[in-house]
């Protein structure tokens, strides 16, 4: 069983629609990551999260500490959301990330 | 501020040649990362750096594999004697403290 773990895996949406992507860990951290990697492309760090909300324009990150969980909700989803979306776990003590495998987004217009 | 930068961007080697991959952070920052992704697997944690030091070494496979980041430049992720199952995309990042993270856009080997 992976350390941090996401669902769904593949996530098809219209335009439009509102997304959520989810996280769970089973170790101690100290901060969570969301990450999104364009087919091909580098890596973008959304949020970074030790707890609570973040929101940044149509995107927003929440983390529960004592559930071990965390969301990525997107509003309004549009075309150019189509990604990979990875869940980043800063194991807690040290600085080694450890990653989901990620959900592939497509969202059609 | 030029973001974390890579090259090469890809790169293709033969089997038993050398990869040299390299990294240059964004201004500032003296923590580096190198992590691997290969190919429909999930990225993985290979070697975390600051200046002249090595701090953890604890992904990256026994042999073959050495990571530096000198004093002056960039750091540079070695790979000897590149074998097949080493052709993934090579993600380096870096960070001004253990709080936020700045990736690179990945150096893609293929080995043939």
């Amino acid at each position: 069983k992976n350390e941090v773990e996401q669902s769904p895996q593949n996530l098809t949406a219209q335009e439009g629609e509102f997304i959520t992507i989810n996280c769970s860990y089973s170790v101690g951290i100290s901060a969570l990551h969301w990450l999104q990697q364009h087919p091909g492309g580098g890596i973008v760090s959304l949020f970074m999260l030790s707890s609570g909300k973040k929101k940044h324009g149509r995107l927003i990150a929440t983390i529960n500490i004592q559930e071990k969980h965390s969301s990525l909700h997107i509003t309004a989803s549009h075309p150019r959301d189509s990604a990979v979306y990875i869940c980043a776990a800063t194991l807690f003590n040290t600085d080694k990330l450890i990653f989901g495998t990620g959900t592939r987004l497509q969202v059609f217009p | 501020n030029a973001g974390v930068m890579q090259n090469p961007r890809h790169l293709v080697r033969r089997r038993g040649q050398e990869a040299r991959l390299r990294c240059s952070p964004m201004k500032g920052h003296s923590h580096v990362y190198w992590y691997r992704q290969l190919p429909e697997e999930g990225l993985k944690f290979m070697v975390y750096l600051q200046k002249e030091n090595i701090i953890d070494e604890s992904g990256m496979p026994k042999e073959r594999f050495s990571a530096e980041f000198p004093k002056e430049g960039p750091s540079i992720l070695r790979i000897q004697q590149v074998v097949r199952g080493d052709s993934a995309a090579y993600f380096c990042a870096s960070s001004p403290s253990r709080d936020t993270i700045y990736f690179g856009e990945g150096s893609w080997l293929t080995v043939v």
